[in-house]
């Protein structure tokens, strides 16, 4: 198992431009999430999914959509970027959603953006 | 929406020492859990804790649950180079809430160790 693959690892862009963050695994696990991680600001939660098909809204949601159309993935989309999303961006997956030593929150080893 | 204090921010001591951290929250938690994170890789779990009270220990770290629902502990014993990094607290909502699915996150205190 690959566990969860981000990709990609670093990317630069303007401000405007749009781009889709790639999150997938291959661990059959219903609840995918994606965090961003700011200096002081710890994990904020940006949009979680369930299941496939279904998506909700986290912490702090604006400026970014998400869709589940399999179980493996769950792309993070960024439809005109701001200097303000310059970030590191985690996704994270477990079995079920809520928590369990049975169904941890695997994460990946992140996306680190720049907005210029 | 629901915020975690974690306290302190970061913390700068000599090795063999004991170190401890805190979580508070203004909202009940169903689960406290304690996370680390290295440079350049995502958070790796460490403890959970499941009831009001609950004392777990893993090793030299040993973490509370605290009576309140709205608190959490992280001591580390005898601490040693490899635990530099940052930990993180997180909770998971009241399950019939809409914060059931959410895992909240502490803003992390930054552990660095004198050899």
């Amino acid at each position: 198992n690959a566990g969860v693959t981000q990709t990609p690892k670093f990317q630069v862009l303007k401000t405007g431009q749009s781009m889709t963050l790639q999150c997938a695994q291959d661990m059959n696990h219903e609840y995918m999430s994606w965090y961003r991680q700011d200096p002081g600001m710890g994990l904020r939660l940006i949009h979680y999914s369930v299941g496939a098909g279904i998506t909700d809204q986290g912490e702090v949601p604006n400026g970014y959509n998400v869709s589940r159309s399999t179980t493996e993935d769950f792309p993070l989309r960024l439809l005109s970027a701001a200097p303000s999303q310059t970030s590191v961006y985690f996704c994270a997956s477990s079995y079920k959603a809520g928590f369990s030593y049975n169904s941890p929150l695997h994460f990946g080893n992140g996306t680190r953006l720049t907005v210029t | 929406g629901q915020q975690l204090n974690q306290s302190p921010q970061s913390m700068f001591i000599q090795e063999g020492e004991d170190v401890s951290m805190n979580c508070t929250s203004s909202s009940i938690f169903n689960t406290w859990l304690w996370y680390k994170q290295d440079p350049g890789e995502g958070p790796v779990l460490l403890i959970a804790l499941y009831k009001a009270g609950e004392l777990t220990s893993n090793g030299r770290l040993t973490a509370q649950f605290g009576i309140t629902r709205k608190d959490s502990f992280l001591n580390i014993s005898a601490s040693i180079p490899s635990d530099v990094g940052i930990y993180f607290c997180a909770g998971l909502g009241v399950p019939g809430y809409s914060s059931a699915s959410k895992i909240i996150f502490g803003s992390g205190t930054r552990l660095s160790i004198r050899p």
